[in-house]
């Protein structure tokens, strides 16, 4: 969607190191959510903000994943000693201004690729 | 079980008919509900969403919600080629308020020529 950036579009990485991606919605929206997509498969909750607090995070699938957010702004989700069961597109999301809450408009993803 | 289950298809449907996809939900408390399509390669993108019981129509699309029996339902109307892609049922506990969104697995349609 128009309104969220995120960033890298593709990563590539080596089994055990540590990756970062980032969601950068237009600025006003409240809330964020984090998805993970599998290739073939549904999409996987893994947490939402509230501003900066993330009320349920209760989708991290392991101590590896941690995500914080800046306010209203930026969002990071952090995987650390990656693994190859991480490999997936990674989706940000967020409910526009002019919607009901729970409606979500979804970034282009970050691919992650763990060789 | 699965939160929002799904029938994963493929859902092969000839162009100019109807196309019927089902979901069902375990969380009997769940107020929204939400269909969204996806072609491959693409992030997904908001078709429909239902709060109250019964049929909420827009255009070609009808989504149906039962919350009795735990199931909601979108139809296709005249069935286009373009129409082919997955089709996820999302739910949500609220309607008014953020909260966590659970996805199916989803529904692979394809609309033949």
């Amino acid at each position: 969607g128009a309104g969220v950036s995120q960033s890298p579009s593709n990563k590539v990485t080596e089994k055990g190191k540590d990756v970062e991606l980032r969601c950068d919605p237009i600025s006003g929206h409240t809330a964020l959510y984090w998805y993970r997509q599998r290739l073939g498969q549904g999409l996987e909750f893994l947490i939402y903000f509230q501003g900066n607090s993330a009320p349920d995070k209760s989708g991290l699938p392991s101590d590896r994943f941690s995500a914080e957010r800046t306010g209203e702004s930026v969002s990071t989700l952090t995987i650390q000693r990656t693994q190859q069961e991480d490999s997936a597109v990674y989706l940000c999301a967020y409910p526009p201004l002019d919607s009901g809450a729970n409606v979500l408009t979804f970034g282009a993803g970050s691919r992650l690729t763990v060789l | 079980q699965k939160e929002v289950e799904q029938n994963s298809g493929p859902l092969s449907v000839p162009e100019g008919a109807i196309a019927s996809l089902n979901c069902t939900y375990s969380d009997r408390g769940s107020q929204s509900f939400f269909w969204y399509r996806q072609y491959s390669g693409k992030s997904p993108e908001l078709i429909m969403f239902i709060y109250s019981n019964g049929d909420k129509e827009d255009g070609r699309f009808t989504a149906q919600l039962n919350k009795a029996s735990q199931y909601v339902s979108l139809l296709i109307r005249d069935s286009q080629p373009s129409d082919s892609a997955t089709y996820l049922c999302a739910v949500n506990a609220r309607y008014s308020s953020a909260s966590k969104i659970i996805f199916g697995s989803g529904t692979r349609l394809s609309i033949r020529p």
